[in-house]
């Protein structure tokens, strides 16, 4: 039983390329979140999904698409990376509005 | 908008002390409160989850309780070890669901020393 596990663990990418971050879960659980964490801002949400096929806008989704075409993936895309899109994001899974299990994080730097 | 704010932001203290993590939350119409410990460059591991109808849960040497009214929650570490050291974070979610996710603290920086 792996939990969440995300891919990659670090990227570098340069302005204006484009890349997706992997979620991936096997507690078979309906809800899924994708969150940002900056120093002095905290984590915040960024795109959730409450279900296989479904997704939802948090608080910071400018910038950044998801699909959940797989219950176990949540996949966040990046069209057009730019510099304030630096941040370690992290991905999370729940069964209904419950405790949060949280992935390792993916480390991304934007030059 | 729901606001969380820990207090204090940072804290040392010489092993084997009991010590308290503060949390305080804007909006008392919460579902559940979430405590988190992150580890340097890891992920964030839950510790205790207390659901809006509780007062305190326990796991080992913590124990954490829940003042929904006035918005507040503890997180009691007793006879703390190194080990301990870590970022701990407090987050809710709101009534109705809660499917937006987790609202976070900044959280508190806790130094054990040995």
């Amino acid at each position: 039983n792996a939990g969440v596990t995300q891919t990659p663990k670090f990227r570098v990418l340069k302005t204006g390329q484009s890349m997706t971050l992997l979620c991936a879960q096997d507690m078979n659980h309906e809800y899924m979140y994708w969150y940002r964490q900056d120093p002095g801002m905290g984590l915040r949400l960024i795109h959730y999904s409450v279900g296989e096929g479904t997704t939802a806008k948090g608080e910071v989704p400018d910038g950044y698409n998801v699909s959940r075409l797989k219950k176990q993936n949540f996949l966040l895309g990046l069209e057009s990376a730019a510099p304030s899109q630096t941040s370690v994001y992290f991905c999370a899974s729940s069964n209904s509005p419950n405790e949060q299990f949280f992935g390792p994080g993916t480390r991304l730097t934007v030059l | 908008k729901q606001e969380v704010t820990q207090i204090p932001a940072a804290l040392s203290v010489p092993e084997g002390e009991n010590l308290v993590l503060n949390c305080s939350f804007t909006d008392s119409a919460i579902y559940n409160l979430q405590w988190f410990r992150q580890d340097p460059g890891k992920g964030l591991t839950s510790l205790l989850l207390i659901q809006s109808s509780q007062r305190e849960q326990t796991s080992g040497r913590l124990n954490a309780s829940l003042d929904k009214s006035s918005g507040r929650s503890t997180l009691y570490i007793a006879a703390s070890q190194p080990g301990d050291s870590a970022t701990y974070l407090c987050a809710v979610i709101r009534s109705g669901g809660g499917a937006d996710g987790l609202t976070f603290g900044k959280g508190t920086h806790l130094i054990i020393q040995p």
